[in-house]
This record gives C-alpha cells, sequence and structure tokens, in this order.
C-alpha cells in the first residue's frame, strides 16, 4: 500500500461548483497535514495547514483532517477558473519532519 | 511576503558534469530541505537540514550529492556527477517549526 494515494484526475467542475479532493493515508504517526496547490512548472504554494484531526477554514477553502479514518479532504468553494491547478495533499510526522506528498489531483474549473 | 528563491531556473549539462543548485531561503528560518519532482511524478524528499547538518537524507540521496551554507544565507545542493536520470525539478524549501514553504525550483536537464 502507498504510504499517500490521490486520485490524479483530471477533474473537470463549472465555476462556481463545490469541488471535494481528497486523499487516504496509511502510516498512522502522520500529525500534520497540508494543502499545497501546484501551478504547472511551478513550486507548490502551501494553501492549508491542519494539525491533528479537524477542520480549518480559510477564505472559500476547507481542510477536513478524520485521523480515524485516515482520509483527509479539501473543499472549494465558489470555485474560479483562477483554482484551476494540481493540488497536491502532505503530510508529516513531526513538525519539522520530511513531507509525504501525493501525486496531486489536476483540476480544471471551466468558465 | 517573503519568498524563497532559487537560482538558476533552468539548467542544462552533461551526463558526468557537476552542478550546483542555489536557494535563499527566507530570513527568519532555521529549517532547510530539498525535493525533487521527476516530470509526470510526485514530489519527492531528498534531504533536510539543520543547524549546519543534515537531518535526515533520502535513499535517493547518495554519495553523489551533498548539501552546505556556505555563507550563512545560502543553501546549495550539488550532484557530482549527473546521471541521466537526475532530470528533474528541484525544489527548496525552508521552514520554521510547522510549514515548509518551497521555492519557483530549478530545473535540471541532464543530457
Amino acid at each position: 500500500q502507498k504510504e499517500v494515494e490521490q486520485d490524479p484526475g483530471p477533474l473537470s467542475v463549472p465555476e462556481g461548483a463545490i469541488v471535494s479532493l481528497n486523499c487516504t493515508y496509511s502510516n498512522s504517526a502522520f500529525q500534520y497535514f497540508m494543502w499545497y496547490r501546484q501551478y504547472s512548472r511551478k513550486g507548490p504554494e502551501l494553501l492549508m495547514y491542519t494539525y491533528s484531526s479537524g477542520n480549518k477554514e480559510d477564505g472559500r477553502f476547507t481542510a477536513q483532517v478524520d485521523k480515524s479514518s485516515k482520509y483527509i479532504s479539501l473543499f472549494i468553494r465558489d470555485s474560479q477558473p483562477s483554482d484551476s491547478a494540481t493540488y497536491l495533499c502532505a503530510m508529516s510526522a513531526d513538525r519539522d519532519d520530511k513531507i509525504i506528498f501525493g501525486k496531486g489531483t489536476r483540476l480544471h474549473i471551466l468558465p | 511576503e517573503p519568498e524563497v528563491t532559487q537560482t538558476p531556473s533552468h539548467q542544462v549539462t552533461q551526463m558526468g558534469q557537476e552542478v550546483i543548485l542555489r536557494c535563499v531561503p527566507i530570513s527568519n528560518h532555521l529549517y532547510f530541505y530539498w525535493y525533487r519532482q521527476i516530470l509526470g511524478q510526485k514530489v519527492e524528499f531528498l534531504v533536510s537540514f539543520y543547524n549546519n547538518e543534515i537531518s535526515e537524507k533520502s535513499e535517493i540521496f547518495d554519495d553523489q550529492f551533498s548539501v552546505e551554507r556556505p555563507d550563512g544565507s545560502n543553501f546549495t545542493l550539488k550532484i557530482r556527477s549527473t546521471k541521466l536520470e537526475d532530470s528533474a525539478m528541484y525544489f527548496c524549501a525552508t521552514g520554521q517549526q510547522e510549514t515548509q514553504y518551497f521555492g519557483p525550483g530549478t530545473r535540471l536537464l541532464v543530457l
């Protein structure tokens, strides 16, 4: 079983829709969970960061972590064409530890 | 907003040549990392660096690779004798406690 699994997509949704992205993981030692956004041939940009289980909201973005199910999600409300990018889930066991990434989901928001 | 910067943005080299990739971290960050992303694949951890020494390295980070912080500001990754399979995007990341911020990357092409 891969350490972090993420559906690569592509996922196409109309502008204004709610987008749901998710990842599963196998390592129960992971405590820190992140979502990064990556545009083509650019570096990952940190979007959301969560420690342990729970929800975190930032504007149109909501991150959820369910450690009992080893499942994390990112919701994007009122999606915009500028949200079109690859979204990487990422996690680590300790605060300064290496980050383990999912493969990324390519998202297209259709105008 | 402070950013991680990397130079060069692109590097083309012949197999067997040495390359040095440079990173300028965000000024108050204490933790430094290198990751790489082969085209179409996930971002992979190479090495972490703290307090002027390597904290952790992956299996990819063999004797051909080295890192240093020569002048207290720049953070460099050296590949001593490049191989074709070293062609990838190399990202520097820097962090303060829980989060890591990525630079724009250096695209390395080994011919």
